[in-house]
């Protein structure tokens, strides 16, 4: 597959336990954000999203947070399944476009 | 399956050849975006298209041109390509522009 993620930061979980990667995200006026999932050998696949008007918003088994304050945005997997094992990366929107941060490789551990 | 597709999957190329990478959705989506990603960068945005035969810059756009004849199809070419181009090319569409993008598979190019 793509050698995407051999500089990431990694997070190894157990299979059945939570699992929570973090995103510092850099634009204060950003409004928009958005949590990717990028498996190995293939394109990114949107997630959850979440507007700045909003703390929270909950998916099926995923949850994402929002602190403005610190620039800080979280994504929380409920019961981690070895499906989830991929790179998870936050996008925020600025301006017209999007800035991706580098993401995390999630590694669900049997 | 986003609907979108890219050609090729794989390309290896020498310095100073021109490469043309292609990207075809099927969403009939107004815009369209081109982003390299390489170890520890986050995805880069190369050009984007907000119609057809109306595309702008990116970020990283030194080295790339793009064309866009057809909604559904938007090309990317580096006109003489350099070592440092070596990457992994995404395209992605939206509807909208400011919402979420759908990602094709990607295009590993490497140049010698």
């Amino acid at each position: 597959g793509e050698s995407v993620g051999l500089h990431l930061p990694t997070l190894s979980v157990q299979e059945g336990d939570n699992s929570i990667i973090n995103c510092a995200y850099s634009n204060s006026a950003s409004d928009y954000f958005i949590w990717y999932k990028q498996e190995s050998g293939k394109g990114p696949q949107f997630i959850i999203d979440i507007r700045s008007n909003m703390d929270k918003r909950q998916g099926q088994r995923v949850t994402v947070l929002l602190n403005k304050t610190v620039k800080h945005l979280s994504l929380q997997i409920a019961a981690t399944q070895p499906g989830d094992s991929a790179v998870y990366f936050c996008a925020e929107l600025y301006g017209q476009n999007f800035v991706f941060g580098p993401g995390t490789r999630l590694s669900v551990l049997p | 399956d986003a609907g979108i597709t890219q050609s090729p999957r794989h390309k290896v190329t020498e310095t100073g050849t021109p490469v043309t990478l292609r990207c075809h959705q099927t969403e009939n989506h107004r815009y369209m975006y081109w982003y390299r990603q390489d170890p520890g960068h986050g995805l880069r945005l190369i050009h984007y298209s907000y119609g057809v035969k109306d595309t702008d810059k990116g970020e990283v756009s030194d080295g790339y041109s793009v064309s866009r004849s057809k909604t559904e199809d938007f090309l990317l070419t580096l006109e003489s390509a350099t070592s440092s181009q070596t990457s992994v090319y995404f395209c992605a569409h939206s509807s909208r522009g400011q919402d979420e993008q759908f990602f094709g598979p990607g295009t590993r190019l490497t140049v010698l």
